[in-house]
Parts: structure tokens; sequence; C-alpha cells
């Protein structure tokens, strides 16, 4: 079964400074995976996708990252905080599994973001 | 274009008492899915619909029931709701269940607190 490790649940930067939130999966199958973000009492928002084609994957908002199959890893990053950038991020996995897709969620780093 | 509306936002409700979330997409998507969101737990899945006139089971289905009469509506009902069942209700949808098709969007959510 496919599964996503964040490690660090609260990760604090001083705004300006680099981002990175680590994400590691496990899965049988070629995976799809995302980044999403939640804002506080807000839906989830896609921040992007990683489906096989180029490693490293561009989002919005000026994040990106970079897939590593050697490492299953998948990494976010982004150069220089912003003070909006304060919100929940999930990596997900998805699968597809006999025509069924099915995310699997890491549980969260909340970003806090010191000015 | 709403994307996925969910109604209420939020619901106090006594033990013992029905409660049915309501969820409906303009997307025209097939395949919707019922999260709860609980603190450290990240999203966990309740039930999916691959596409109208279909659902299943998914990780955390008991005490829960769904249908799927139509491709836009996808109710959630707690038949006897339990203060267990407090959380944070999302509905999503994807264009399809199978690959390619499984970057979910998500609705605003539903807050439900039973006591």
């Amino acid at each position: 079964a496919q599964s996503v490790t964040q490690l660090d649940s609260h990760v604090s930067v001083s705004e300006g400074t680099p981002v990175l939130l680590r994400c590691n999966y496990s899965s049988s199958y070629s995976p799809s995976l995302f980044w999403y973000v939640q804002h506080p009492n807000k839906g989830l928002q896609l921040l992007l996708k990683y489906t096989s084609a180029a490693t490293l994957v561009k989002g919005i908002n000026g994040f990106e990252a970079e897939f590593k199959k050697s490492e299953t890893s998948f990494h976010l990053t982004k150069p220089s905080a912003h003070m909006s950038d304060a919100a929940e991020y999930f990596c997900v996995v998805s699968v597809d599994i006999y025509g069924n897709n099915r995310l699997a969620f890491g549980k969260g780093n909340q970003v806090v973001v010191i000015p | 274009i709403a994307g996925i509306t969910q109604a209420p936002t939020s619901q106090i409700l006594a033990a013992g008492r029905r409660m049915t979330l309501r969820c409906t997409q303009d997307m025209r998507h097939n395949a919707m899915y019922w999260y709860r969101q609980d603190l450290g737990l990240g999203l966990r899945l309740i039930h999916y619909s691959n596409t109208a006139g279909t659902t299943g089971k998914g990780e955390v289905p008991d005490g829960y029931s769904v249908s799927r009469a139509n491709t836009d509506d996808f109710p959630l009902t707690l038949a006897s709701a339990v203060p267990s069942q407090t959380s944070v209700y999302f509905c999503a949808s994807s264009v399809g269940a199978g690959a390619g098709h499984d970057e979910q969007f998500f609705g605003p959510g539903t807050r439900l607190t039973v006591l």
C-alpha cells in the first residue's frame, strides 16, 4: 500500500528565507505525487503535481518540488518565504489501482512565517 | 464557476441525531470523494463514487453512508452521530477515477461538532 511521510509537523521560517518541506513516499506502483496547501479555514488547493514527466516540477506562488526516485522523495521548496505562505502543506501520493485512483495524504506541515 | 460547494459551513449536532452534509460540483466530474480531516492525521477517505450510481468504502466508512443519484451531488449522511465524528469534512471531485485523472479538487469544508 502507498504511504507518505512528512517530517517536522511544525516549521518556522523567517520572511525572505528559504522554505524546505520534506516528503518521502512508499508505493508499489508508479505514483503521481502532489503538494496541496490549506490556508486557515479553507479547503485544499493544488500547489503542484508530478506525473512522470520532468522530475523538477514548478508550481504556483514560486514553489517547486523535485522527484527523486532513488530516494523516494518529493521535497517542496521555495527560495524566499512570504507572509502569505503561512499555511498547512500536504504531500500526497496517488496510485491507480485497477482503474481507481486513490490519494494517500501525509499528516501535514504547519508553516509559520516570522516577520 | 463555483467548483465544489458544501453545506452547511459548520454545524453543532447532538449525539444520536441524523445529519446530512451536502456536496455539489458543477465541473461535470465523474468521481467524487468524502474525507475527514483530524488534527495530526491528515485527510482520510470515508467514501467515494467513481461515477453516478456507484459508491465505495474508503479508509474510515463506519457510521457514514453516501449516495450518488446524479453526477453533481454526493451527500454524506451520519445516521446517528457520535462525538468521535467531530471533524472537518471535505468533499472532492476528479475528472475520472483512473490514471491521468487523479488530481482532486476540494470544497471549502464543513466543520461538524457532535456533543
